[in-house]
């Protein structure tokens, strides 16, 4: 079965440092993996995903992503945080499934700006 | 024009009552889901319908019915109602079998279970 572990629930950081959001996965086969955010009271919404191709994916908002196969890592990172960016953010690996996708997320990284 | 839209988005009830929520996508796509968010905020797909058929069932007690009267409509039924059935229920839509991994979600409907 697919998983994916986040490590840190909680993570700080002052404006316009960088940010870090840690993610690893476990997949029997080639995974397609997705960065989710969500703000407060509301959904999810796709940051960026990683399918096949290029290891280095960039979503919106500045935020870029890297596939590390050796490593089983995706880590989100963003070189200067804004204040817009304080949300929850989620890791998640896909096993699609009969025509449906079934994405499997991580237990979420709450991220805190401070400015 | 809210692309999936979910009813009522709060719903305060006494355990044992039966609720429904329901969820409509205007995206056009083939699939739509039920996600159940804990207070811990932990995300975990409950069903899927493709075109009306049900695909994925996980493990959800049977208290539990979704129904999916046509593709851009997926209702969540649930019978006597539990206090750990409070959560935070997300509907969802994607396009399907193209299995592009991106879900469209709706901003949630909140139980709360007294």
């Amino acid at each position: 079965a697919q998983s994916v572990t986040q490590l840190g629930s909680h993570v700080s950081v002052s404006e316009g440092a960088l940010v870090l959001l840690r993610c690893n996965y476990s997949s029997s086969v080639p995974p397609y993996l997705f960065w989710y955010v969500q703000y407060p009271n509301q959904g999810l919404q796709l940051l960026l995903k990683y399918t096949t191709g290029a290891t280095l994916v960039k979503g919106i908002n500045g935020f870029e992503a890297e596939f590390k196969k050796s490593e089983t890592s995706f880590h989100l990172t963003k070189p200067s945080a804004h204040m817009s960016d304080a949300a929850e953010y989620f890791c998640a690996v896909n096993t699609p499934q009969g025509g449906s996708e079934k994405l499997v997320f991580g237990k979420g990284t709450k991220l805190t700006v401070n400015p | 024009d809210t692309a999936v839209s979910q009813t009522p988005k709060y719903l305060v009830t006494q355990m044992g009552n039966d609720k429904s929520i329901k969820c409509e996508q205007n995206l056009g796509h083939d699939t739509m889901y039920w996600y159940k968010q804990d207070s811990k905020k932990f995300l975990k797909i409950m069903f899927s319908y493709n075109n009306k058929e049900l695909i994925i069932n996980e493990t959800v007690p049977n208290r539990f019915s979704p129904k999916s009267p046509d593709k851009a409509h997926l209702n969540l039924h649930i019978n006597s109602l539990e206090l750990g059935d409070s959560a935070v229920y997300f509907c969802a839509s994607s396009r399907g079998r193209q299995n592009t991994g991106e879900l469209f979600f709706g901003e949630g409907s909140r139980l709360t279970v007294l």
